[in-house]
């Protein structure tokens, strides 16, 4: 296992179609976190998971975003009638549950979506 | 909620030299972390440091080390012997707790000169 992986890598669609995304974690990380990264800014987080269970949804999901994690391994992002808006790059982390201190986070290397 | 700022957008440096990277949070939390991650252009995100709040000891991995003041709320990077593979965003990171999201600042773009 090499790390997180996220496909597509970059996304071109026209506002108003649906996007999904896959990230793949690394195969024992229990946690998966979805962020989303502007241009000039620091990535902001999306929601997150333990296993297949999706604990927090920031208030920045707005109902045409969905994710879903159903065996507890890869996720999904999809979002709904597309916005140019939601151009960004969304990246994904995971992380293992263990002793403290142990606590990195791992990233992807994002998608980049465009709305045209 | 929690806050990071970075209060410098771009930073540069002379190869060999040393640079402080300046990170101040906010919170109410006494249980968290600090984190400093590194973005080079078009690669991934990769942890640099990383700091327990409980911890009076200033981290220190290799070329880098923190300044973290508890009471001020800061948390700066120091990278000594600057390469030019340092050159990067470098983005500043809060965690509640041992393990949950990350709240980051805005980043600082570091230019490495030969």
């Amino acid at each position: 296992d090499t790390g997180v992986s996220q496909n597509p890598r970059h996304k071109i669609t026209k506002r108003g179609q649906n996007v999904t995304f896959r990230c793949d974690p690394i195969s024992e990380h229990n946690r998966l976190y979805w962020y989303r990264q502007t241009l000039g800014q620091g990535p902001e987080f999306l929601t997150y998971f333990q296993n297949e269970a999706q604990l927090e949804k920031s208030r920045l999901l707005s109902d045409r975003f969905s994710a879903e994690r159903p065996k507890g391994s890869f996720s999904t992002l999809e979002i709904q009638r597309t916005e140019q808006g939601d151009s960004a790059m969304y990246l994904c982390a995971s992380s293992a549950i263990s002793r403290r201190g142990d606590n990195e986070q791992f990233f992807g290397p994002g998608t980049r979506l465009t709305v045209l | 909620a929690q806050t990071v700022t970075q209060s410098q957008p771009e930073m540069s440096v002379q190869e060999a030299e040393t640079v402080t990277l300046s990170c101040t949070y906010d919170t109410s939390e006494s249980d968290y972390y600090l984190f400093w991650y590194k973005q080079p252009p078009s690669r991934q995100m990769i942890l640099v440091i990383r700091q327990e709040a409980y911890k009076q000891q200033n981290a220190t991995e290799n070329r880098f080390s923190v300044n973290f003041q508890k009471a001020a709320k800061s948390f700066s990077l120091k990278i000594s012997d600057s390469q030019l593979g340092d050159a990067a965003m470098y983005f500043c990171a809060y965690m509640r707790g041992s393990n949950y999201k990350l709240t980051f600042g805005k980043g600082t773009l570091l230019t490495v000169n030969p």
